[in-house]
């Protein structure tokens, strides 16, 4: 399997443009993660899908932030208009919900606003 | 409210010798433990688990000790090697009620001088 793919693996943008980030998780895992990386902060939990549908959303900073799942594998995460408090690491993580425990992470998308 | 605590930023060992990495969790709730381990520019990698039935498991020169009336949690490398040298977080979930999402610490930066 080639694990979680994530798109692109960095992004440079001024403040005010959208950017879209993308996730292909593993094939048959049926939860999906975004995570935000950051020195401050760790790794935050922005959003969780079960079978495509979003169970908590309680970590999206704000609403400039949204996320879909539109089928199995794949999923977006967009920023919309960016800021530079955005900049940050993301990742999108894959799991089974019940029996594994595990995440797989993606290698994450480096976002730089300047 | 972090609810995952890794206190120590920032770790350095002497290849061959013990490396103790610590964790500490305030949820009562949490009862599934997990260690990853993440290199620059990677995802973070799954590296081992716990249950709350166990004390202790054991994989290879890891093992992970888990110490459920303080609400603490270590991480063992021995003998520690040069490639060992990542950024370690230590993760929760509580799996009573479903599984919830990870919930992870800030990360540790272990670094094995050679």
């Amino acid at each position: 399997d080639a694990g979680v793919i994530q798109s692109p693996r960095h992004e440079v943008t001024e403040m005010g443009q959208e950017v879209t980030l993308r996730c292909k998780p593993i094939s048959g895992h049926n939860s999906l993660f975004w995570y935000r990386q950051t020195m401050m902060r760790g790794l935050e939990l922005l959003i969780y899908f079960n079978n495509n549908v979003p169970i908590d959303d309680s970590g999206m900073p704000e609403d400039r932030f949204s996320a879909k799942m539109p089928n199995a594998s794949f999923s977006t995460l967009k920023i919309q208009p960016s800021e530079p408090r955005d900049s940050a690491v993301y990742f999108c993580a894959s799991s089974f919900w019940r029996g594994a425990y595990e995440q797989y992470f993606g290698p994450g998308t480096r976002l730089t606003v300047t | 409210d972090q609810q995952v605590k890794q206190n120590s930023p920032s770790l350095s060992v002497q290849e061959g010798r013990i490396s103790i990495l610590n964790c500490d969790y305030t949820n009562s709730m949490f009862d599934y433990f997990l260690w990853y381990k993440k290199y620059p520019a990677e995802g973070p990698t799954f590296l081992i688990s716990i249950s709350s039935i166990k004390d202790k498991n054991e994989d290879g020169r890891f093992t992970v000790f888990l110490n459920k009336s303080a609400k603490h949690l270590s991480l063992h490398i021995v003998p520690s090697q040069p490639g060992d040298s990542a950024v370690y977080f230590c993760a929760a979930s509580s799996t009573n009620s479903g599984n919830t999402p990870l919930v992870f610490g800030k990360g540790t930066r272990l670094s094995v001088i050679a």
